[in-house]
């Protein structure tokens, strides 16, 4: 079956580590991974779009990669802080290059706190 | 200010009502879907629609029936509701071109419970 998978805990860290989460797939070829930040009662904020050709990609203190063997993409955030605390969402476009719309398949989501 | 605007925030409504959700966007933006999200599980694609036309329905119950007017609005009706409905429905939209699509603006949400 296909599936999206995420660390279903919620991760706690101490502030200014850095925080690592995990979006693993199967059965999938998406030609984009995003990911969202999503906070409670809240609809999801985009935060970064890696493609499939790409290995890493960077903004500010986040870093995401995506390895399309292991089938598996790593977000981190550096130098975290208190207000990095929300729950990260990983999502695989698997629409067709040639179709008008976007099909976005989300994983559950990590929930992150960020301890002072 | 995300740029798609939801309404109502919240929803409470009987199993025999009918209701609508609301959702515009100011991005002019060629694409809109609804999603669902409920309690423990992931979003949960459940209509596309590209330049007003529907592309895409995940297999979703009459119960919910979208309206795409123009490229800019989009509705969702709800009738004869189940409980096991209540979640919180998020609508979105975003630029897709052939071959490149970019990342998706979601509203804030309408918590819907069905009693």
């Amino acid at each position: 079956s296909q599936k999206i998978e995420q660390n279903s805990e919620a991760l706690n860290i101490q502030e200014g580590k850095t925080a690592t989460l995990t979006c693993n797939y199967t059965n999938y070829s998406p030609a984009y991974l995003q990911w969202y930040r999503q906070d409670p009662g809240r609809g999801p904020v985009f935060l970064l779009l890696i493609r499939e050709n790409e290995k890493e990609k960077r903004k500010e203190r986040l870093k995401v990669t995506f390895d399309t063997t292991l089938k598996q993409s790593l977000f981190h955030i550096t130098a975290s802080q208190p207000a990095d605390s929300a729950t990260y969402l990983c999502a695989l476009d698997i629409s067709s290059r040639n179709t008008g719309f976007q099909k976005l398949v989300f994983g559950t989501g990590t929930r992150l706190l960020v301890s002072p | 200010e995300t740029g798609v605007t939801q309404t109502p925030r919240h929803l409470v409504m009987g199993m025999t009502n009918k209701k609508s959700l609301k959702c515009e966007q100011h991005l002019g933006h060629n694409a809109m879907y609804w999603y669902k999200q409920s309690a423990k599980k992931p979003l949960e694609l459940m209509f596309v629609y590209n330049f007003k036309e529907q592309t895409e329905n995940n297999s979703v119950p009459s119960r919910f029936s979208p309206e795409c007017p123009n490229s800019s609005h989009l509705f969702l009706h709800l009738h004869t509701l189940q409980p096991e409905d209540s979640a919180l429905y998020l609508c979105a939209s975003s630029q897709v071109d052939r071959g490149r699509n970019t990342e998706a603006f979601f509203g804030q949400g309408t918590r819907l419970t069905v009693v």
